[in-house]
C-alpha cells in the first residue's frame, strides 16, 4: 500500500524568505501525487497535484513541487513567503490502482515571521 | 457556487451516545468522503460513497458508519461513542473519478466532542 511521509511536522520561516516543505512517498504504482493547504479553522484546499505528466507543477498562490521519481520525492515551494501562507499543509499520495486510496500525511504546520 | 457544507459545526456528546454528521456536497458531485482528523493523528480515511454506494472503507470499527443518499448528501453515525472519537470530522466531495484527479472539495468539519 502506498503512503507519504512529511519529514518536517512544523517549518518556521521568515516573510519574503523561500518556503520548503518536504515530502516523500511509498507507492507500488505509478502515483498520483497533491498537496493540500488547511488554513486554521477551515477545509483543505487544493493547492497543486502531479498526475504523470510534467514533473515541475505549479499551483496557486505561487507555490510549486517537483516530483522526482529517483529519489520519491514530491517536496513543496515558493520563493517567498507571505504571512497569509502560515496554515498547515499536507502531502497526499493517491493510487487509482488500488480503489483511489488516497493517504494524507500527517502535515506540515508552517509559520510564517513578521 | 456553495461549498461543501456540514452540520453541525460543534457536537458534544457523552462516552456511549450516538453521533450523526450530516454532509451536502457541491451541486454535481456524486462522490462523498469522510475523514477524521484526530489531535496529532492527521487526517485518517473513514468511508468513500458514489452513487449511493460505499465504495471504500478506511480502517475503522464497524461502528462508523453512513450512508449516501438520492440526492447525494452523506450522514456519517458513530455508535457507542468512545473518548478517543473526539475529533473533527472533515467531508469531501468530488465529480465522478475525483480522486483520479486529486480535487477534492472540503467542507469546514464538524467538530465531535465526547465526554
Amino acid at each position: 500500500a502506498q503512503s507519504v511521509t512529511q519529514l518536517d511536522s512544523h517549518v518556521s520561516v521568515s516573510e519574503g524568505t523561500p518556503v520548503l516543505l518536504r515530502c516523500n512517498y511509498s507507492s507500488s504504482y505509478s502515483p498520483s501525487l497533491f498537496w493540500y493547504v488547511q488554513h486554521p479553522n477551515k477545509g483543505l484546499q487544493l493547492l497543486l497535484k502531479y498526475t504523470s505528466a510534467a514533473t515541475l507543477v505549479k499551483g496557486i498562490n505561487g507555490f510549486e513541487a517537483e516530483f522526482k521519481k529517483s529519489e520519491t520525492s514530491f517536496h513543496l515551494t515558493k520563493p517567498s513567503a507571505h504571512m497569509s501562507d502560515a496554515a498547515e499543509y499536507f502531502c497526499v499520495v493517491s493510487d487509482v490502482n488500488n480503489n483511489n486510496d488516497m493517504r494524507f500525511g500527517a502535515g506540515t504546520r508552517l509559520t510564517v515571521k513578521p | 457556487e456553495a461549498g461543501v457544507t456540514q452540520s453541525p459545526t460543534h457536537l458534544i456528546k457523552t462516552r456511549g451516545q450516538q453521533a450523526t454528521l450530516r454532509c451536502s456536497p457541491i451541486s454535481g458531485h456524486t462522490s462523498v468522503y469522510w475523514y477524521q482528523q484526530a489531535l496529532g493523528l492527521g487526517l485518517q480515511f473513514l468511508l468513500w460513497y458514489d452513487e449511493g454506494e460505499e465504495r471504500n472503507r478506511g480502517n475503522f470499527p464497524p461502528r462508523f458508519s453512513g450512508r449516501q443518499f438520492p440526492n447525494y448528501s452523506s450522514e456519517l453515525n458513530v455508535n457507542a461513542l468512545e473518548l478517543e472519537d473526539s475529533a473533527l470530522y472533515l467531508c469531501a466531495s468530488s465529480f465522478p473519478g475525483g480522486l483520479n484527479t486529486g480535487e477534492l472539495f472540503f467542507g469546514e468539519g464538524s467538530r465531535l466532542t465526547v465526554l
